[in-house]
């Protein structure tokens, strides 16, 4: 079973500033089968970037994913206030389990 | 526009049994694989189950797997899984979510809370 973990836990910003969120990989993810998802409290998990790389319909290009076997980052370029949420990596590869992440939070400084 | 809404939730006795649907619309149903994921209070998400279009294909999480039945009804355009034997370690909300290009998720449900708790 692949493990991801996410770092840091919180990350503490402000509006304009840029964010950076790792998740790593206990072994090699095919790049064509890392996801993140951003959730906001009370709300459904919304797909923003998929193949690593790719953002989903209509996600600004604000939010932008790299990395490739065990290391991948989602970047915030500048964060706006609807930006402060939690957001997960989730490896969706050819066989289960699909695992998620444990998620980082990223709160107003 | 894409729905999904979850039904079948409730609090159940531990051991109990408990049967959540997922009523889809705005899509295609019978052309997705579906999937279904839960989220303890105030944890994270956890990968349950996955179903190919067609119910060829089934997978669980080894959490489940023995006790939780994933299946769906392409004429209803609904998905269901039938939780057994249920631990108070399976309280949580349970979402339905249509997967694309693989198991990326691209549309969730709001979810159905399940409180197992005697």
């Amino acid at each position: 079973e692949i493990v991801l973990t996410q770092s840091p836990g919180t990350l503490s910003l402000s509006p304009g500033e840029r964010a950076t969120l790792s998740c790593r990989a206990s072994q090699s993810v095919s790049s064509r089968y890392l996801a993140w998802y951003q959730q906001k409290p009370g709300q459904a998990p919304r797909l923003l970037i998929y193949g690593a790389f790719s953002r989903a319909t209509g996600i600004p290009d604000r939010f932008s994913g790299s990395g490739s076997e065990t290391d991948f980052t989602l970047t915030i370029s500048r964060l706006e206030p609807e930006d402060f949420a939690v957001y997960y990596c989730q490896q969706y590869g050819s066989s289960p389990p699909f695992t998620f992440g444990p998620g980082t939070k990223v709160d107003i400084k | 526009e894409v729905q999904l809404v979850e039904s079948g939730g409730g609090l159940v006795q531990p051991g109990g049994s408990l049967r959540l649907s997922c009523a889809a619309s705005g899509f295609t149903f019978s052309s997705y694989s579906m999937n279904w994921v839960r989220q303890a209070p105030g944890k994270g998400l956890e990968w349950v189950s996955y179903i190919s279009s067609s119910s060829s294909t089934i997978y669980y999480a080894d959490s489940v797997k023995g006790r939780f039945t994933i299946s769906r009804d392409n004429a209803k355009s609904s998905l269901y899984l039938q939780m057994n034997s249920l631990t108070d370690e399976d309280t949580a909300v349970y979402s339905c979510a249509k997967a694309v290009g693989g198991t990326r998720l691209d549309y969730w449900g709001q979810g159905t809370l399940v409180t197992v708790s005697s």
